[in-house]
């Protein structure tokens, strides 16, 4: 089994559309989850942390569930701006290495 | 403050070749790691140095690679005779200490002819 697994994309929304993607997690140890935003060619950028009570930014929230070891993002009032790949990482080991998931490739349209 | 830096941002080079991959991390970032990443794929585990702790080179694909962190700072990543399948986008990432959030470079984008 993979440290991290992700939903399999593309999701293509229309703008204004709530989007949801998940993100799996193999060890049950780890403790740091973040969700990432990567653009075309670009380096990934830190969209935002996830915390163990969830956390909410603006039209983004994340959300951790260690029972089941997955951590959610969703997309409210989608943007066409949003439109990228969403990677999930999630720590792994004593040392805290971090794994990213495959990514989630998102299109919004108008 | 500046940001990760690697260099070359990019890189082409004959099958067979050696290269060497540049990090500079941002100051007094103790984790460093590098990833690899193939044209519309995920992020690559390669390495992950973590203060003075002997690194975890698990995600090295085989041994023609290798890196090494010289005095906790900048770090060089080494592909010796090179193949066409090496071809990638190499990047680094520091953060202030393991489990904290992850700080890219812009990447080595190498090319194998």
């Amino acid at each position: 089994r993979k440290e991290v697994e992700q939903d399999p994309g593309p999701f293509n929304v229309p703008e204004g559309a709530t989007v949801a993607f998940n993100c799996t997690y193999s060890n049950s140890a780890s403790q740091s989850f973040f969700w990432y935003r990567q653009d075309c060619r670009k380096e990934p950028k830190l969209l935002m942390s996830v915390y163990s009570s969830g956390n909410e930014d603006g039209r983004f929230t994340a959300q951790l569930n260690r029972a089941s070891q997955y951590i959610s993002l969703l997309i409210r009032d989608s943007k066409l701006s949003d439109s990228a790949t969403y990677l999930c990482v999630v720590s792994v080991g004593g040392n805290n290495d971090m794994r990213f998931g495959a990514g989630t490739r998102l299109t919004v349209k108008p | 403050g500046a940001g990760v830096s690697q260099s070359p941002s990019n890189k082409v080079t004959e099958k067979g070749k050696d290269v060497e991959l540049r990090c500079d991390p941002i100051s007094g970032h103790t984790a460093l790691y590098w990833y690899r990443q193939s044209l519309g794929q995920g992020l690559e585990f390669l390495i992950y140095f973590q203060g003075n702790s002997a690194p975890d080179k698990s995600g090295l694909p085989s041994d023609r690679f290798s890196a090494e962190r010289t005095g906790g700072s900048v770090s060089t990543l080494t592909i010796q005779r090179t193949q066409q399948e090496d071809s990638a986008v190499y990047l680094c990432a520091s953060s202030s200490q393991g489990g904290s959030p992850l700080h890219f470079g812009n990447g080595t984008r190498l090319t194998v002819t």
